[in-house]
């Protein structure tokens, strides 16, 4: 399977904590998106990064990547109970630019 | 903006009866769509890639005759599950990626199909 894997499967932490979620991938790939699920619903996007990119911001979430390790990380600064969600890596591999492959996911819980 | 309906949100059916699902973008024109699966806890499983106006392509191991799916417009695609039974009950995602876009794609809400 192309399924990435994330890591850890489930965190629980307090607000105002960071947060932070791996992911790996076993494929080349051309960019690496995380996308956050509320219970039972679609996916939201967060953020995307290329694959000549190596760390991208947006608002309190960072990622990094390191295409060397197949790896990518998200940080949730100060987090908020809102932030509670389940959280997805998604790579678009290398010659199929249109596919996304979904990672396992982590689910996050943030404790008010 | 990059908006992407689904409907029903839910739906509960007999087993042998076909069910459909459309999928549509609101905002934008959607040169893609895709149909993902997502069975409980887990992770999102892509079925098939339809864009307007051509076949479907199906990924490994999902059937094309179970899953038909249609892209007839830019804004528009169905998914047909026929003859639908209860191991086909689970959640439905697509999502759709418009001409402009890099690779993002815009989700719909899901559509949760219980089969009895």
């Amino acid at each position: 399977s192309q399924q990435g894997e994330e890591d850890p499967q489930a965190l629980s932490i307090q607000e105002g904590e960071n947060a932070t979620m791996n992911c790996s991938y076993k494929t080349s790939i051309n960019n690496l998106q995380w996308y956050r699920q509320n219970s039972g619903r679609g996916l939201v996007h967060l953020i995307l990064i290329r694959s000549n990119e190596r760390e991208k911001h947006s608002g309190r979430l960072r990622v990094t990547l390191d295409t060397s390790k197949k790896s990518s990380s998200l940080l949730i600064t100060a987090s908020r109970a809102a932030d509670t969600a389940s959280y997805f890596c998604a790579t678009g591999p290398v010659g199929a630019t249109n596919k996304l492959i979904f990672g396992t996911g982590t689910l996050l819980a943030v404790q008010p | 903006g990059a908006v992407v309906s689904q409907h029903p949100s839910w739906v509960i059916c007999k087993s042998g009866t076909s069910v459909k699902i459309e999928c549509r973008s609101l905002d934008f024109q959607a040169t893609t769509m895709f149909w993902y699966r997502q069975f409980p806890k887990q992770s999102l499983m892509l079925m098939a890639t339809s864009n307007e106006g051509s076949k479907a392509t199906y990924e490994q191991g999902v059937e094309k005759d179970k899953f038909l799916i249609n892209h007839a417009s830019l804004t528009l695609s169905t998914l047909t599950v026929t003859s639908a039974h209860p191991e086909d009950s689970s959640f439905y995602i697509c999502s759709a990626r418009a001409r402009s876009s890099y690779n993002e794609q815009f989700f719909g809400p899901g559509t949760r199909l219980t089969v009895l």
